[in-house]
């Protein structure tokens, strides 16, 4: 069974950097990708990009690029989103996800990182 | 790149259908038949429930079905149940990223 197992709660103070990982166990998939979203409390799903892991391809949507960095570790499964210098405003829970390459469906998800953002 | 168009809210009844909506635009949903819904629950991770506008992952109840039309894809829920009750996101490809839709709250009667 394929499950992604996201790092834990995490409290931040502005400005600090911060590197969340999400590791993919139980999988046979040797060609995936791994995405990442947002989801600040009581709003929506937002986009973060996508990296795949084994050749780092990386794609953010615009709204992120420059905000975040998405790396992956294909020797660890593992995927990584970070900040530089975090914000208030970056508080939020963080799921990772895996797609297949050459599928455009995400069937399985991490549980969720909670990142709070406060002085 | 904007969010896909979602109705904030949509009811029913048990045993009702009901039908969400998601409008895009050509660059995502009405370019691409990549388009999938998730159900996320209070509190949950998102499940995926409908994958390529109208597949259904093992698992998922047939009570689920999904449609595309032009720029707008739908997703509808017949014989409505007490467990559906939750968030409801579509998602398109959109050529080099991906979009979510603003989300539909979906609340049995």
């Amino acid at each position: 069974e394929v499950q992604l197992v996201q790092s834990g709660t995490e409290v931040k103070k502005p400005g600090e950097s911060l590197k969340i990982s999400c590791k993919v166990s139980g999988s046979s998939f040797t060609d995936y990708w791994i995405g990442w979203v947002r989801q600040i409390a009581g709003k929506g799903l937002e986009w973060m990009g996508i990296t795949h892991v084994g050749h780092s391809d990386t794609k953010y949507s615009p709204s992120f690029q420059g905000q975040v960095s998405i790396s992956a570790d294909k020797s660890i499964s593992t995927a990584y989103l970070q900040w530089s210098s975090l914000r208030a405003s970056d508080t939020a829970i963080f799921y990772c996800l895996l797609g297949v390459h050459g599928t455009y469906y995400f069937d399985h998800w991490g549980q969720g990182t909670l990142v709070t953002v406060s002085s | 790149q904007s969010a896909l168009t979602q109705p904030a809210s949509v009811s029913g009844s048990p045993g009702q259908s009901i039908t969400i909506s998601c409008s895009g635009t050509t660059s995502d949903v009405g370019g691409y038949n990549s388009v999938s819904w998730y159900q996320q629950h209070p509190g949950k991770a998102p499940k995926l429930m409908i994958y390529d506008v109208s597949n259904r992952p093992s698992g998922v109840s047939d009570r689920f079905s999904g449609s595309k039309s032009g720029n707008t894809a739908s997703l509808t829920i017949s014989g409505l149940q007490v467990e559906d009750e939750a968030d409801y996101y579509c998602n398109s490809f959109s050529g080099s990223t991906y979009v979510f839709g603003t989300g539909t709250k979906v609340t049995v009667l």
